[in-house]
């Protein structure tokens, strides 16, 4: 069964400091792997999404992820912290490319910026 | 434009009493998924209605829970006799086309409270 961790329900960076978000997968098959975020009073939306084409996949506002097969991961980078970045992120999995339906989430990050 | 729009964004009820809480998709998309999410978890699936097909079902916990989309547009989900372990964010999210290239546009939210 396809499975999402994510490590740290909370991650507090400095402004101008390096972001890393741990997603972490099983899948008995090639996954799909998405990272959605949701910023205050709003819903949530795609940022970034791998489907077997690059493993460094670029997403919006500077957010970057590389699907790494060996270590089973996906995490979520971000070279610099800006305010606006304060959200919850969340990685999710599907091992089905014909429907959005069957992703797997994992229980999401909420990132905080210190100024 | 005009995105997934959810209505009631809160409700407060009784244990016992149903509930109804109605989705807007944005037009135009045929595909159309209720989620929900508890505290300190991810989401998990309920329900997918995809154009006129027979939604699929395999996500509802209990025979109390039902969903209906009226004319490929609107959706409501109905929660009969409210437990408190219902109490959690509900969330609906519409795309274009039900695969994995069709992101998933969610709305806001309602957040459901059981007393």
């Amino acid at each position: 069964a396809q499975s999402v961790t994510q490590l740290g329900s909370h991650v507090s960076v400095s402004e101008g400091a390096l972001v890393l978000l741990r997603c972490n997968y099983s899948s008995s098959v090639p996954p799909y792997l998405f990272w959605y975020v949701q910023y205050p009073n709003q819903g949530l939306q795609l940022l970034l999404k791998y489907t077997s084409a690059a493993t460094l996949v670029k997403g919006i506002n500077g957010f970057e992820a590389e699907f790494k097969k060996s270590e089973t991961s996906f995490h979520l980078t971000k070279p610099s912290a800006h305010m606006s970045d304060a959200a919850e992120y969340f990685c999710a999995v599907s091992d089905r490319g014909d429907s959005n339906y069957q992703l797997i989430w994992g229980a999401g990050t909420k990132l905080i910026i210190k100024p | 434009g005009a995105g997934v729009s959810q209505s009631p964004s809160n409700k407060v009820t009784e244990k016992g009493k149903d509930v109804e809480l109605r989705c807007d998709p944005i037009s135009g998309h045929t595909a159309l998924y209720w989620y929900r999410q508890s505290l300190g978890q991810g989401l998990e699936f309920l329900i997918y209605f995809q154009g006129n097909s027979a939604p699929d079902k395999s996500g509802l916990p209990s025979d109390r829970f039902s969903a209906e989309r009226t004319g490929g547009s609107v959706s409501t989900l109905t929660i009969q006799r409210t437990q408190q372990e219902d109490s959690a964010v509900y969330l609906c999210a519409s795309s274009p086309q039900s695969g994995v290239n069709s992101p998933l546009h969610f709305g806001n939210g309602t957040r459901l409270t059981v007393t």
